[in-house]
């Protein structure tokens, strides 16, 4: 049971524009979620979370949405850069505990100059 | 600030070999830490986690086994690898407490053959 979706594989971009990458979960016992970003041959790096308590949180060029009853959230990058080409992960945490992120298979973003 | 080391970057072993891949956590003190795996076209599945020196639990039953020997070191071994042992390996560390986000190390490429 895949509780964290992903459904897009890639997506592509012009510089300049708004990415918006999006998440589906299943499990209503999420409260925390986080995005990441990884380059080929890296870790994963944490981008942006968002507490259940809240729908929206920012912090520069990075907005995260959460629609709580659509089980839905959406990274969105503005303005988009060729640095920002990368696979982006969302995933979720449940419980108030720490430990176990559920991630989801990643959407490749492209930005084209 | 804090750091995650992993080491080696890539391994190549063959089928029934042994295992030992290394993660050490710099400035910070008591961290949560985790190791994951990721499969080929899969997401990032969470393998161990440990709150303190000795401490492990286990996520999914499987050919490996984790150790945590220092507050800041974590190992992840076998003793006879498997083909589907295959993959991307990530450590991790956090801060405890509720809500926090991990962050990765560079992760090991591991190929059996």
């Amino acid at each position: 049971d895949q509780q964290v979706k992903q459904n897009s594989p890639s997506l592509s971009v012009q510089e300049g524009r708004i990415s918006i990458l999006n998440c589906d979960y299943t499990n209503s016992m999420f409260d925390y979620f986080l995005w990441y970003k990884k380059y080929p041959a890296e870790g994963p790096t944490f981008l942006i979370s968002i507490s259940s308590i809240k729908d929206k949180n920012e912090d520069g060029r990075f907005t995260v949405f959460l629609n709580k009853s659509a089980k839905h959230l959406s990274l969105h990058i503005v303005p988009s850069q060729p640095g920002d080409s990368a696979v982006y992960f969302c995933a979720g945490n449940s419980g108030g505990s720490n430990y176990k992120l559920t991630f989801g298979k990643g959407t490749l973003l492209t930005v084209n100059p | 600030s804090q750091t995650i080391h992993q080491w080696p970057a890539t391994l190549v072993q063959p089928v029934g070999s042994p295992l030992s891949l290394e993660c050490t956590v710099e400035g910070t003190s008591n961290p949560n830490l985790y190791w994951y795996r990721q499969a080929a076209g899969r997401g990032l599945q969470l393998l161990f986690y440990s709150v303190g020196i000795g401490q492990i639990s286990s996520e999914v039953p499987q050919n490996l086994s984790a150790s945590r020997p220092q507050d800041r070191q974590f190992i992840l071994s076998s003793k006879k690898l498997l083909l589907s042992d295959s993959g991307f390996y990530l450590c991790a560390w956090s801060w405890t407490g509720g809500n926090q986000p991990q962050h990765f190390g560079d992760g090991t490429r591991l190929s059996i053959l």
